[in-house]
């Protein structure tokens, strides 16, 4: 069964600072993708990056950047150059099939705190 | 560029009332999908749908019905609403494939006294 865990329930970071939020899934299936939302204290969900089980290379989204170890089974998040406005909740997510519309379920999520 | 529509935004109910939140989108997604968000809990699956007609439980289905008789709508109800829950309700859809993220609506803050 598709499962994500997020061990950092909050963190904190000193503006400009780099952040990583770890992310780690299991699955059995050898196609998946990886995603990462943003939730601001407004309450969206906003889309960041997304990670295929099959792509060669990291995936990069302006600031952010994933840090994909397929063979640990994580999905990192790293923020670069963080921003007060980066002050958010984050989640990871995962949905499995490369054909079929499959679920997408997600971690317990990270509360990211920029201090100025 | 309406996207995924829920309502309402927030609802009090009394214990064992029943009611149904709304979810429209308007992107033509097969896929659609209702979580549940509590704090510490991140976004947990309730039922989800890949198309009219065709719906599935996921992690936490118990307490929820759901139908999707067309592409755009997918209702969740509430057939006796308990305190347990109490959260906020995301809809979500996609398209097919694993490399489309998901688009959602803005939430219902829903509490049951």
């Amino acid at each position: 069964a598709q499962k994500i865990t997020q061990t950092q329930p909050g963190m904190f970071v000193q503006e400009k600072e780099a952040v990583t939020l770890d992310c780690t899934y299991d699955t059995s299936d050898p196609s998946y993708g990886l995603f990462w939302y943003k939730q601001p204290s407004s309450g969206e969900m906003i889309f960041l990056i997304y990670q295929g089980s099959y792509d060669q290379q990291n995936a990069t989204e302006g600031r952010y950047s994933l840090n994909f170890q397929k063979a640990r089974k994580s999905a990192n998040l790293v923020i670069s150059a963080s921003q007060l406005g980066d002050s958010a909740m984050y989640f990871c997510a995962m949905r499995e099939g490369y054909s079929s519309a499959s679920k997408i379920i997600f971690g317990s999520g990270t509360r990211l705190s920029i201090r100025p | 560029n309406a996207g995924v529509t829920q309502t309402p935004k927030f609802q009090v109910l009394k214990t064992g009332q029943s009611m149904t939140l709304q979810c429209a989108q308007d992107m033509n997604h097969e896929y659609m999908s209702w979580y549940r968000q509590d704090p510490g809990m991140g976004l947990r699956l309730i039922h989800y749908s890949v198309g009219a007609g065709i719906t599935d439980q996921g992690e936490v289905p118990n307490g929820y019905n759901v139908s999707r008789s067309t592409t755009e709508d997918f209702p969740l109800r509430l057939l006796s609403a308990a305190p347990s829950q109490t959260s906020v309700y995301f809809c979500a859809s996609s398209s097919r494939g694993m490399n489309t993220e998901a688009f959602f609506g803005q939430g219902t803050r829903l509490t049951v006294v």
